[in-house]
């Protein structure tokens, strides 16, 4: 069965450490990931996906398949960063269906 | 592109009433979703269409729940008769079907059902 998980619901650090929000997907096949950012009361939007080996907004994500994880990562985070944070799994061919994770609340205290 | 539009925002209504929420899609996306998100569960797909047909509507909670997509660049998500466990806000999607393409989601309407 194809699935995402994130385990922490919530996630608290102060402004400057280093922030690791967790991804564990299950997916037989190859699949596409990626991370989504909602600001309060703000549409989810996308933050990044591992096709693109890219950092946005200082945050990089990198697709281990021998640990089916794609974990998000950031080596100083800021109060901005707070927000909540999609993992998503796309399969890469037949209908394209996508399945978030639940989610994980970052909160960046001062 | 003004992305996805959503309407309405908010929508405060009795229980029981009919309520027709609102998706226009990106134009020249032919993959269209609706989620449902809460507190408790987080981020639920309810029914994604795929060139306007259905795909999988396995996520309708009940038969109250109904959705159509009557041509490229409109859907609606329909509940009747709502009741209180519905309010939630609803997400509407659109992406291309082509590998790697991210969705692309509206603002969502506030559902509140008394």
């Amino acid at each position: 069965a194809q699935r995402v998980t994130q385990p922490e619901k919530l996630l608290s650090v102060f402004k400057g450490a280093p922030v690791e929000l967790k991804c564990n997907y299950s997916y037989s096949g190859s699949p596409e990931l990626f991370w989504y950012v909602q600001y309060s009361r703000q549409r989810l939007q996308l933050l990044l996906r591992h096709i693109s080996r890219e950092s946005i907004k200082g945050f990089t994500a990198d697709l281990n398949k021998g640990e089916t994880s794609f974990h998000l990562k950031k080596p100083f985070a800021q109060e901005e960063d707070s927000a909540m944070y999609y993992c998503a799994l796309r399969r890469r061919s037949g209908t394209y269906k996508y399945i978030f994770g639940t989610g994980t609340r970052l909160k960046v205290l001062a | 592109d003004a992305g996805v539009i959503q309407s309405p925002r908010h929508e405060v209504t009795e229980m029981g009433q009919e309520v027709t929420l609102r998706c226009k899609p990106i134009s020249g996306h032919n993959s269209l979703f609706w989620y449902r998100q809460t507190m408790m569960r987080g981020l639920e797909l309810l029914i994604y269409f795929n060139n306007n047909v259905p795909i999988d509507d396995s996520g309708m909670p009940e038969d109250r729940f109904s959705a159509k997509m009557p041509n490229a660049s409109f859907s609606t998500l329909k509940i009747q008769p709502s009741e209180p466990r519905d309010s939630a806000v609803y997400f509407c999607a659109s992406s291309l079907a082509g590998p790697h393409q991210p969705q692309h989601f509206g603002d969502g309407t506030r559902l509140s059902i008394l």
